[in-house]
């Protein structure tokens, strides 16, 4: 158990449809981090947040969004949904922001787009 | 270009065997580079990581080699167990805007199957 929490662990929803990922970092991570894993792309980073403040982007479309809160959970908002965004969501959280930080990685949100 | 390929795609080995993954990269400006292990139905854990200014490093039955000239890296598992299977990513991470941020670009993964 890394440590990392996020829910659901699966979502099926419809197309043109909006849903919410929720990640709570490991206690005392500043950094969460936003990942999508499909079989085709593999594993991209989409986006990272560092103590509230969004610090760095990856391959998050428009229509995707994300925000981490005081308590430092973090959200992603994924909007106007498609088939192609079925795929494995994960989150990560790490103490700092540079390399050597060990991200580590939740057990996903499976989302599925019927 | 920030992008790592990875092969083989998959790969068996026998128990007790040696497990070889390997890595090459563009980006001369990616400086660090972690192998993440991932188990069916949960998420990536940092396995083993080096820098470019190291060409081995080893932790128990897993050796990183890196070769900076040819820009590849590789990862080595000796005496291979069937608890080693999993999907294994290699990565690289690159320092963006500041350099006080970065971000890490995934291979796409090697299946290893170990048989008893």
């Amino acid at each position: 158990d890394s440590g990392v929490t996020q829910t659901p662990k699966h979502l099926i929803t419809a197309t043109g449809q909006r849903v919410t990922l929720r990640c709570s970092p490991r206690s005392g991570d500043l950094s969460v981090y936003w990942y999508q894993q499909s079989l085709d792309q593999g594993l991209q980073f989409l986006i990272q947040y560092y103590n509230g403040e969004e610090r760095a982007k990856g391959n998050i479309l428009e229509r995707f969004s994300a925000q981490q809160f005081p308590d430092l959970h973090s959200e992603l908002n994924l909007s106007s949904l498609e088939l192609g965004d079925s795929a494995l969501y994960f989150c990560a959280s790490s103490v700092g922001r540079g390399p050597n930080n060990e991200q580590f990685f939740g057990p996903g949100t499976r989302l599925t787009v019927l | 270009q920030q992008q790592v390929k990875q092969s083989p795609q998959s790969l068996i080995v026998q128990k007790g065997g040696i497990s070889i993954i390997n890595c090459a990269y563009e980006n001369t400006a990616f400086d660090y580079f972690p192998w993440y292990q991932q188990f069916p139905g949960k998420g990536p854990a940092l396995l083993i990581a080096i820098r470019p200014d190291v060409s081995e490093k080893k932790e128990g039955r897993f050796t990183i080699s890196f070769n900076k000239s040819a820009k590849q890296f590789s990862l080595h598992i000796m005496d291979s167990q069937p608890g080693d299977s999993a999907t294994y990513f290699c990565a690289a991470s690159i320092p963006i805007v500041s350099g006080s941020n970065y971000k890490l670009t995934f291979g796409k993964g090697t299946l290893l199957t170990v048989n008893p």
